[in-house]
């Protein structure tokens, strides 16, 4: 397996323009994640995802979107990009623990991050 | 609301030597508590977790960490540290107990570990 895979590993962006972040995952997992890393600001929620067809705001939403077709995969898109969107993005996915088991319950797997500059 | 803190932004130890990594909590109902590691421009990568059972954890690479309810918190601990054990820890807790099953997580700042030779 490849686990959860980005795309670029690195992209520079004017103001103003649009771009979409990839994120695939061949784990077969039903919940998706998109985080961003600010230094000394730990990881923060963006959107997130409980299965195809199903999206939700996390935290930090404002100029982004989403979208989830499929099982594996979940863009996130930027429509105009600012500067206060300079960050390192970070896709996660989890799997859902087996129901009715005392414990059962998964961690999140990364993606190696996309790490967005905005000039 | 759900929270996670990290009183330290950096720890420093010597190889060989014990180290702690702190972390504390703040939750409605029982909580489900998670380390990560993130080496330098890498994605994180899970260590350990709790959500019932014995309050020693032990994971990966081996770190430990020890569930302390009545202080609330989930210190990540490890007996002799190496240098490559340097990098970026993150501790999380899930959000939103109860019925609510989406997992995300809310995360600490982060605490930068070095250990020196």
């Amino acid at each position: 397996n490849a686990g959860v895979t980005q795309t670029p590993k690195f992209r520079i962006l004017k103001i103003g323009q649009s771009m979409t972040l990839q994120c695939a995952q061949d784990m077969n997992h039903n919940y998706m994640y998109w985080y961003r890393q600010d230094p000394g600001m730990g990881l923060k929620l963006i959107y997130y995802s409980v299965g195809a067809g199903i999206t939700d705001k996390g935290e930090v939403p404002n100029g982004y979107n989403v979208s989830r077709s499929t099982t594996e995969d979940f863009p996130l898109r930027l429509e105009l990009a600012a500067p206060s969107q300079t960050s390192v993005y970070f896709c996660a996915s989890r799997g859902l623990g087996l129901a009715g088991v005392l414990g059962a319950y998964n961690e999140q797997f990364f993606g190696p991050g996309t790490r967005l500059t905005v000039l | 609301a759900q929270s996670v803190a990290q009183p330290e932004d950096q720890v420093k130890v010597a190889e060989g030597n014990p180290l702690t990594v702190k972390c504390t909590y703040s939750v409605s109902g029982n909580p489900y508590l998670f380390w990560y590691v993130q080496y330098p421009n890498r994605g994180l990568q899970f260590l350990l977790k709790y959500i019932t059972g014995d309050n020693l954890v032990k994971g990966s690479y081996g770190f430990e960490a020890e569930f302390n309810k009545s202080q609330t918190s989930f210190h990540l601990k490890k007996p002799s540290a190496l240098v490559s054990d340097s990098a970026l820890y993150f501790c999380a807790v899930r959000d939103m107990p109860g019925n609510s099953n989406t997992g995300k997580l809310i995360f600490g700042q982060g605490t930068t570990l070095q250990v020196k030779p």
